[in-house]
């Protein structure tokens, strides 16, 4: 149980174009998601978190008009790189919530590599 | 605030010898604590958590990991690793009164060889 789906796994496009992303809970209505964006070998950096129905919060330092979240339903969250430039090429990293509980853990989709040329 | 510490950024071991992976973490209420691991171009794998109750917990693929209040620590362990346990295993901590918000580790790169 509690599978997260992400799509595409895998993104190649041209600088200027809009990229997106999407994270769906399998299984599960996920209240809350999460993205995450990873550069290689080092560790998570979270984006913002959304919640069903409301506007997502964004990290400090993350621009909320080049990152785009939306979460219109308990099983869908998207990202949307807008204008991607080769400097947000990495590893996105999407994980969903099953209840509003700190005690359990959050599931993870198996990521999307963005790679703008 | 709260934040993780994995000192070592990556530990080596034999196939068949145990094997620590370490933690350490900081919180202004009671952690919630969490162990995952991620393969090559893949998302994070719940290994295991820390909630209250017993200090060792034990997870997936034979791993376990300790909770110790004084040092705030939460190493993880197994008694025999395997060479297919090799991969980048993060920590994480949750305050109780942070909401869900996870804070990672830096992360450990675990390589066992045959």
């Amino acid at each position: 149980g509690a599978v997260v789906s992400q799509h595409p796994s895998w993104v190649i496009c041209k600088s200027g174009t809009s990229v997106k992303i999407e994270c769906r809970s399998l299984d599960f209505q996920a209240t809350t998601m999460f993205w995450y964006r990873q550069f290689p070998k080092q560790s998570l950096m979270l984006m913002a978190t959304s919640n069903e129905g409301s506007k997502a919060t964004y990290e400090q330092g993350v621009e909320k008009d080049k990152f785009l979240i939306n979460h219109a339903s308990l099983t869908l969250s998207t990202l949307t790189v807008t204008s991607a430039h080769p400097e947000d090429s990495s590893f996105y990293i999407c994980s969903a919530s099953t209840t509003a509980t700190p005690d359990q853990p959050q599931h993870f989709g198996d990521g999307t590599r963005l790679s703008i040329l | 605030a709260q934040s993780v510490a994995q000192p070592e950024d990556q530990v080596n071991v034999a196939e068949g010898n145990p094997l620590t992976v370490k933690c350490t973490y900081s919180v202004s209420g009671n952690p919630y604590l969490f162990w995952y691991v991620q393969y090559p171009n893949r998302g994070l794998q719940f290994l295991l958590k820390y909630i209250t109750g017993d200090n060792l917990v034990k997870g997936s693929y034979g791993f376990e990991a300790e909770f110790n209040k004084s040092q705030t620590s939460f190493h993880l362990k197994k008694p025999s690793a395997l060479v297919s346990d090799s991969a980048l295993y993060f920590c994480a901590v949750r305050d109780w009164n942070a909401g869900n918000m996870l804070t990672f580790g830096g992360g450990t790169r675990l390589m066992v060889k045959p």
